[in-house]
């Protein structure tokens, strides 16, 4: 089993629209969680780290549910310019930031 | 510039051969990372340097795989006697340490792609 799992989509999604990610990970002694962003053949950049009682940056809402092992990506009203990967990522705290990234999904926003 | 720099940006080569890529990292970070990443999946962790110390290594870094950092500067990523099952695409990344800076964060570079003929 994959550290970090995710759907590797894509998810097709009209502009405008609201769409939700999903992402469980298997280390229970994970401390810190992530979203980074992929362009396509662009390096990865984060995006927002993902706390418990959640945290919001503008269109983006990310959720972590400690219990459940699974974190999650909400993007509002959705831009063109939001296509894109988005990398689940979870610091295996092994006393360095050691960053396990899951495959990523694939998001496409058309017109 | 002052972001990670990494070259060659490309690089083919024919199995067997033996390649070396380089990585300067963000100046003032003493914190140092080779990822690899294969197409549809996400980067996937080879190894780490403090400073000029290697601390960890993947099991995915078999003994044709080397890393260098000498000077806690910029670090080196040699692969010998190259398969066609190394053809990815090579990131660098570093962070400060310190807890000033966000514990997640680290900045990569453009990468280094390899395919193996």
């Amino acid at each position: 089993r994959k550290e970090v799992e995710q759907d590797p989509g894509p998810f097709n999604v009209p502009e405008g629209a609201t769409v939700a990610f999903n992402c469980t990970y298997s280390n229970s002694a994970s401390q810190s969680f992530f979203w980074y962003r992929q362009d396509c053949r662009k390096e990865p950049k984060l995006l927002m780290s993902v706390y418990s009682s959640g945290n919001e940056d503008g269109r983006f809402t990310a959720q972590l549910n400690r219990a459940s092992q699974y974190i999650s990506l909400l993007i509002r009203d959705s831009k063109l310019s939001d296509s894109a990967t988005y990398l689940c990522v979870v610091n295996s705290n092994t006393g360095f930031q050691k960053l396990v990234f899951g495959t990523g999904t694939r998001l496409l926003v058309s017109p | 510039d002052t972001g990670v720099s990494q070259n060659p940006r490309h690089k083919i080569t024919k199995r067997g051969q033996n390649v070396t890529f380089r990585c300067d990292p963000i100046s003032e970070h003493n914190r140092l990372y080779w990822y690899r990443q294969t197409l549809g999946q996400g980067p996937e962790f080879l190894t780490y340097f403090q400073n000029e110390a290697q601390l960890e290594k993947s099991r995915l870094l078999s003994d044709r795989f080397s890393a260098e950092r000498p000077k806690g500067s910029f670090s080196t990523l040699e692969i010998q006697r190259t398969e066609q099952g190394d053809s990815a695409m090579y990131l660098c990344a570093s962070s400060p340490s310190g807890r000033e800076w966000g514990p997640g964060e680290l900045f990569f570079g453009e990468g280094s792609r390899l395919t193996v003929l």
